[in-house]
């Protein structure tokens, strides 16, 4: 398959302090990028996505960030609340008909 | 918009018994739909993909037989595992195209399937 099954790194953050989730993509042609929030037992929500036309796009509280130079892709997320607590996945276009996910960060909130 | 629902959520059934899992995207039309697997603590896992009145395309190592994909119109698509054992024992998700241009995907909530 085209994701990788290795255990989730995690990153641990306060409540209130902003969170920045980062991914690497593999593919230089991908044009379009989303992250994903999974919560335990349910299906990946949409986030919010960026194409490759932009650097940056601001959602609610969120931001993505694109740098195709060196294929990198980061999740912002402004005051980090305990509901914000999941794993959040990348996911990229290679234009090939199906996406490609990174292997996913936990993000953990501490009251 | 673009919602999709599973069904059902969850099933437990005994080795040997087949199960269908149904996706469908109930505010949008998705010539193309996805079906994943995921274990614990990893990523999602490509099985196939279902494409409406056509072939579902599988992905290497995903035994056609076994897991039967059926996309009979543009907001349905159905998995069935076939004569299942323990070690099929998983959470399934799909998901639907919404922008084909874009692979615009949007996820089912999961079916977590245990075999006895």
């Amino acid at each position: 398959g085209e994701s990788v099954g290795l255990h989730l790194p995690t990153l641990s953050v306060q409540e209130g302090d902003n969170s920045i989730i980062n991914c690497a993509y593999s593919n230089s042609a991908s044009d379009y990028f989303i992250w994903y929030k999974q919560e335990s037992g349910k299906g990946p929500q949409f986030i919010i996505d960026i194409r490759s036309n932009m650097d940056k796009r601001q959602g609610q509280r969120v931001t993505v960030l694109l740098n195709k130079t060196v294929k990198h892709l980061s999740l912002q997320i402004a005051a980090t609340q305990p509901g914000d607590s999941a794993v959040y996945f990348c996911a990229e276009n290679p234009r090939t008909g199906k996406l490609i996910f990174g292997q996913g960060t936990t993000l953990q909130v501490k009251p | 918009g673009a919602v999709v629902s599973q069904h059902p959520s969850w099933v437990i059934c005994k080795s040997g018994t087949s199960v269908k899992i149904e996706c469908r995207s109930l505010d949008f039309q998705a010539t193309t739909m996805f079906w994943y697997r995921q274990f614990p603590k990893q990523s999602l896992m490509l099985m196939a993909t279902s494409n409406e009145g056509s072939k579902a395309t599988y992905e290497q190592g995903v035994e056609k037989d076994k897991f039967l994909i059926n996309h009979a119109s543009l907001t349905l698509s159905t998995l069935t595992v076939t004569s299942a054992h323990p070690e099929d024992s998983s959470f399934y998700i799909c998901s639907a195209e919404r922008d084909r241009s874009y692979n615009e995907q949007f996820f089912g909530p999961g079916t977590r399937l245990t075999v006895l």
